[in-house]
């Protein structure tokens, strides 16, 4: 049962490069998520995605694009890395309707450092 | 999204049941009330979710009083792998989940 499968797990970078953050899920889930968490603070929603071709801004979207081309691929592009983006980025997804309310599955989780 | 209130920390003893509280005063009618653990800085793990009535899985249970306004977790027998961050989340349809500072439950042997 692989559900969310975030990859690297661990990822150290330089200011200024850049990177994309993958997240596949094989639960055929029409909603995605990219989430970062800083250190003892809650998950704060950056994108989300309804379904594929269709993307949207969360709460702290800068500095980040996301693209969703395919139902199980949501990958989190970091064009110019800088030290506040140093966090934990976990995707997520779900399957909603408008009548549903279907809970989300979280990945494990990226570790990333900018130095 | 309506705003939940929990307690920042509990303690348990291990095999007893752990009650977790939350309160959402502001809740609407058609808000679901669910709950997520975090366990050290892996991703959060869903639990449970209910509208109006009782709920109860193979994890936990989950008591939702008439009016609404708050609900307990419980799990009925805790372990020392239950030590987590607790998270009562109110949310409605497709919206987003706003994840509070939760509560930090730390099961004792």
């Amino acid at each position: 049962n692989a559900g969310v499968t975030q990859t690297p797990k661990f990822r150290i970078l330089k200011i200024g490069q850049s990177m994309t953050l993958q997240c596949t899920q094989d639960m055929n889930h029409n909603y995605m998520y990219w989430y970062r968490q800083d250190p003892g603070m809650g998950l704060k929603l950056i994108y989300y995605s309804v379904g594929a071709g269709i993307t949207d801004k969360g709460e702290v979207p800068n500095g980040y694009n996301v693209s969703r081309s395919t139902t199980e691929d949501f990958p989190l592009r970091l064009e110019l890395a800088a030290p506040s983006q140093t966090s934990v980025y976990f995707c997520a997804s779900s399957y909603l309707q408008s009548y549903s309310n279907q809970p989300q599955h979280f990945g494990d989780g990226t570790r990333l450092s900018i130095l | 999204d309506a705003k939940t209130t929990q307690p920042p920390s509990m303690d348990c003893a291990e095999g007893r049941a752990a009650n977790l509280p939350c309160n959402h005063s502001t809740i609407s009618g058609n808000e679901y009330v669910y709950w997520y653990r975090q366990i050290h800085s892996q991703g959060p793990q869903y639990i449970i979710h209910g509208l109006k009535n009782n709920e109860t899985n193979e994890m936990a249970s989950l008591i939702i009083t008439e009016d609404r306004k708050s609900s307990t977790l419980i799990l009925p027998h805790a372990t020392l792998r239950d030590t987590a961050v607790y998270y009562c989340i109110v949310r409605k349809g497709a919206q987003k989940l706003v994840f509070g500072q939760g509560t930090r439950l730390t099961i004792n042997p």
